[in-house]
């Protein structure tokens, strides 16, 4: 149990497009998910925390207006890297909270997306 | 402020234990995480630790002293596929997993 998957598993595009990247909580329902970003050779690096049904909250340094995060429902959030330029290149990986107080705040993690713009 | 310290990288025999450490200094605490990262992968959770004491989990163990603010994760009988990164993780005041840099290990033959 507790699946998280991510679409598209990798993507390229043009410098100046947006991309979408879909997370879904597969057998459970999440009222949290976090998404990170993880250049090579370095750590997971928080970009913001959603919550279904209300805005996100974006770590500092982190630009809400590039980078669009929507969790319409308790399984699904999306993250949209608008007007993505090279240095957005990164693995991107999303996580999911289950509900509820006896899971120990695990986050599951979906596959994450490799985005690379040209 | 909030650190999360683990060595850079590792290397062992296959066949052998090593010893993973991990300081953390956090707002607040609500436990421990040791995750698993291979190469171009997420993380998958490997131990959870809230009190004090050492965990075993088959060939991994994971062990927590909270009056020192450390942890260690420890795996015996090493396969060549656990050649990764482990990332530890402290859950903070706000249930907020603040991640350390994560420890490449590296096994040999």
């Amino acid at each position: 149990g507790a699946v998280v998957s991510q679409h598209p598993s990798w993507v390229i595009c043009k410098s100046g497009t947006s991309v979408k990247i879909e997370c879904r909580s597969l057998d459970f329902q999440a009222t949290t998910m976090f998404w990170y970003r993880q250049f090579p050779k370095q750590s997971l690096m928080l970009m913001a925390t959603s919550n279904e049904g209300s805005k996100a909250t974006y770590e500092q340094g982190v630009e809400k207006d590039k980078f669009l995060i929507n969790h319409a429902s308790l399984t699904l959030s999306t993250l949209t890297v608008t007007s993505a330029h090279p240095e957005d290149s990164s693995f991107y990986i999303c996580s999911a909270r289950l509900q509820g107080a006896g899971d120990l705040y695990e986050q599951y993690f979906g596959p994450g997306t490799r985005l690379t713009v040209t | 402020g909030q650190n999360i310290d683990q060595p850079t990288e590792m290397t062992a025999t296959e066949g052998a234990i090593v010893q993973i450490n991990c300081t953390y200094q956090t707002s607040g605490f609500n436990g421990l995480f040791w995750y698993q990262q291979h190469a171009g992968e997420a993380p998958t959770f490997l131990s959870y630790n809230v009190l004090d004491g050492l965990e075993e989990k088959g060939r991994f163990s994971s062990f927590l002293s909270r009056s020192k603010g450390y942890s260690y994760l420890l795996l015996k009988e090493l396969q060549m596929k656990d050649s990764a990164s482990y990332l530890c993780a402290s859950l903070d005041s706000n249930y907020q997993l603040i991640w350390g840099a994560g420890t490449k290990l590296i096994i040999k033959p």
